[in-house]
């Protein structure tokens, strides 16, 4: 079974640019999960779709958004981005929308703002 | 809020040493609680899982973790390290009704041969 698969892998904008990001998960999962990941804060949530609807948010600017589409695939975009914006930015699937299911993390776009 | 503190951004042992890292949650209810491992250039690995009941867990690798209510802890452990464990590790608890996971700031651990 192919595991989480994120693309691009590396990712080099400009600040004011926008971004998107595809993740598609593990064959049968219905959640997908985005987390941010920088050195200074961490690992922090983003978002979580479960059935094409988006079930929770993290604290993050509306510059932030995301979909997920009748196939589970799942896609993130950043628009007027900041230099602040990067990050390893890493996708997760689960099976259930509830966080006791075992989390699949992609390897990440790597994105950066210069 | 829930939030979950790994004391030690750094770890270093000798390879056959014992690996301890140590995680702490704050909210008064058990959360669910996890760690994951992250190697060079890769996503997250689940190594372990606590949910309910034995309060000691068994994980992949040789990795075991305590839960310990009283402490609010949920430390990681592996008797005998080997070169092969070095990566960072990341302590992470249920967000609730939010439905994700809080991540603690990671430990990296470096093996020593």
């Amino acid at each position: 079974k192919a595991g989480v698969t994120q693309t691009p892998r590396y990712l080099i904008k400009t600040r004011g640019q926008q971004v998107t990001l595809s993740c598609s998960p593990i064959s049968g999962h219905r959640s997908v999960s985005w987390y941010q990941q920088t050195p200074g804060q961490g690992l922090q949530f983003l978002f979580e779709y479960f059935s094409e609807t988006q079930r929770n948010k993290g604290n993050f600017p509306g510059r932030f958004s995301g979909r997920q589409f009748s196939n589970s695939r799942s896609e993130m975009n950043v628009s007027t981005l900041e230099l602040g914006d990067s990050a390893l930015y890493l996708c997760a699937s689960s099976q259930g929308p509830t966080t006791n299911e075992k989390l699949f993390f992609g390897s990440g776009t790597q994105l950066s703002v210069l | 809020a829930q939030s979950v503190t790994q004391l030690g951004s750094h770890v270093s042992v000798s390879e056959g040493a014992l690996v301890l890292l140590r995680c702490n949650y704050s909210s008064s209810v058990p959360p669910y609680l996890f760690w994951y491992v992250q190697y060079p250039n890769q996503g997250l690995q689940l190594l372990l899982k606590y949910t309910t009941g034995a309060t000691l867990v068994k994980g992949i690798n040789g990795f075991e973790a305590e839960f310990k209510k009283s402490e609010t802890s949920f430390h990681l452990t592996k008797p005998s390290a080997h070169m092969s464990d070095a990566a960072e590790y990341f302590c992470a608890a249920d967000g609730g009704s939010q439905g994700n996971l809080i991540f603690g700031k990671g430990t990296k651990l470096s093996v020593k041969p």
